[in-house]
């Protein structure tokens, strides 16, 4: 049980777009900075975005993320059959003091 | 550029300890924090430990406590994380990665991890 939400999964069809929620608390979400991750089979996490909605340098404006409450939110545009991974969201939690994770979400493009 | 590169992973019995070790290259490796995260075969990240860029301040997980213990060598760009009774449920690639973290006027601010291994694999079985 992941102390973040995350939908399983998520579908789109290419050229689409599409949303995944990070569902958290105020000892995380709430008041610390979100960060998300992107994982292909057999590979390292890539950082897509961190604190709350910056891209590192190279990854595409394709992807986009924001921070509501206890909630987070990554969006992923122009989708392409590439896309397809799990995706993780990321932060500090107070109260734990550890850093948590989502369970993930494995995007389809379909 | 910029790398990390973990080693030190293999087969090991129940109860047994492992050194892993990680190798960094390309940035100013005393400058920053560092941590391990790790992902069981099938399963979603999790994170284990981190140390501050100093080495004065140490997290861990639950269920890296008391058996896990993390350290740096900054003078050889290293990265350390001696796993001691170990169990089957520490089978997993063990990644270690860069932290974006600060303190200011007292407060941490956790940003996110930036660089990343290619992780090590540990597979504790009898």
């Amino acid at each position: 049980q992941s102390v973040l939400t995350q939908p399983p999964s998520v579908s789109a069809a290419p050229g689409q777009k599409v949303t995944i929620s990070c569902s958290g608390s105020s000892s995380n979400i709430g008041n610390n900075y979100v960060s998300w991750y992107q994982q292909f089979p057999g590979a390292a996490p890539k950082l897509l975005i961190y604190d709350n909605d910056k891209r590192p340098s190279g990854i595409p404006d394709q992807f986009s993320a924001s921070k509501s409450g206890t909630s987070a939110t990554l969006g992923i545009t122009g989708l392409q059959t590439g896309d397809e991974a799990d995706y993780y969201c990321g932060t500090w939690d107070n109260s734990l003091s550890a850093v948590v994770f989502g369970g993930g979400t494995k995007l389809t493009v379909l | 550029q910029v790398q990390l590169v973990e080693s030190g992973g293999g087969l090991v019995k129940p109860g047994g300890s492992l050194r892993l070790s990680c190798a960094a290259s390309g940035f100013p490796f005393s400058d920053y924090y560092m941590t391990w995260v790790r992902q069981a075969p099938g399963k979603g990240l999790e994170w284990i430990s981190y140390v501050s860029h100093r080495g004065d301040t140490i997290y861990y997980a639950d269920s890296a406590k008391g058996r896990f213990t993390i350290s740096r060598d900054n003078a050889k760009k290293s990265l350390f994380l001696q796993m001691d009774s170990l169990k089957v449920e520490d089978t997993a690639v063990y990644y270690c990665a860069r932290q974006m973290a600060t303190i200011t006027f007292g407060q941490f601010y956790y940003y996110g991890m930036d660089v990343w291994g290619q992780g090590t694999t540990v597979t504790v079985s009898s």
